[in-house]
């Protein structure tokens, strides 16, 4: 079974400081991964994802995130906080034959001006 | 393009009371549709997705149902509300059972039951 965990339900950083949100899975066959924000009162919008290829991905709004099969991590980065990245942010896979998200609890990020 | 429209953006309803929540997509034929609950605090948690038509699959036991009677019509029902009904509910479409298809998430109803 897959399974999702967030490390830290609330992170607290500086405006301009670096913003790091922590997702690991259990599976025993690499899952495709995700990253969704949602902003208050919003759905969830698509950040980056990882299915094959490059390890480093690309998300929007500066944010980035590496998979790490050895540590079955897929860590969220960004180098420089800004004020309008305060949101929950939401790890997210799916097996690679499967149809079905599994979902972590979120982690609520604020910026500290 | 594809949207997806969610309504209503917010409900306040009595303890005992019917739901009806409805979902649309536009731009796309035959989507997958998946409605999530996310309760205060807690992540999200798939409730039903469907693959067609009539066609529904349920993730866990609960006070609700959920019907697709249109290709792109998702509606997410309860003939009597519980208070642990309360929670932000968000529907979602992908196009093809594909693992790396993205979902697509409307902008969501918060229900009070109170």
């Amino acid at each position: 079974a897959q399974s999702v965990t967030q490390l830290g339900s609330h992170v607290s950083v500086s405006e301009g400081a670096l913003v790091l949100l922590r997702c690991n899975y259990s599976s025993s066959v690499p899952p495709y991964l995700f990253w969704y924000v949602q902003y208050p009162n919003q759905g969830l919008q698509l950040l980056l994802k990882y299915t094959t290829g490059a390890t480093l991905v690309k998300g929007i709004n500066g944010f980035e995130a590496e998979f790490k099969k050895s540590e079955t991590s897929f860590h969220l980065t960004k180098p420089s906080a800004h004020m309008s990245d305060a949101a929950e942010y939401f790890c997210a896979v799916i097996p690679p034959t499967g149809n079905q998200f599994y979902f972590g609890t979120g982690t609520s990020l604020t910026v500290i001006p | 393009s594809q949207t997806i429209h969610q309504w209503p953006a917010t409900l306040v309803q009595p303890v005992g009371s019917p739901l009806s929540l409805e979902c649309t997509v536009e731009g796309t034929s035959n989507p997958n549709l998946y409605w999530y609950r996310q309760a205060a605090g807690r992540g999200l948690q798939l409730l039903f997705y469907s693959v067609g038509i009539g066609q529904i699959s349920s993730e866990v036991p609960q006070n609700l149902s959920a019907s697709r009677p249109q290709d792109r019509q998702f509606i997410l029902s309860s003939k009597k509300l519980l208070l642990s009904d309360s929670g932000f509910y968000l529907c979602a479409w992908s196009v093809g059972l594909a693992a790396k298809n993205i979902q697509y998430f409307g902008a969501g109803t918060r229900l009070s039951v109170l």
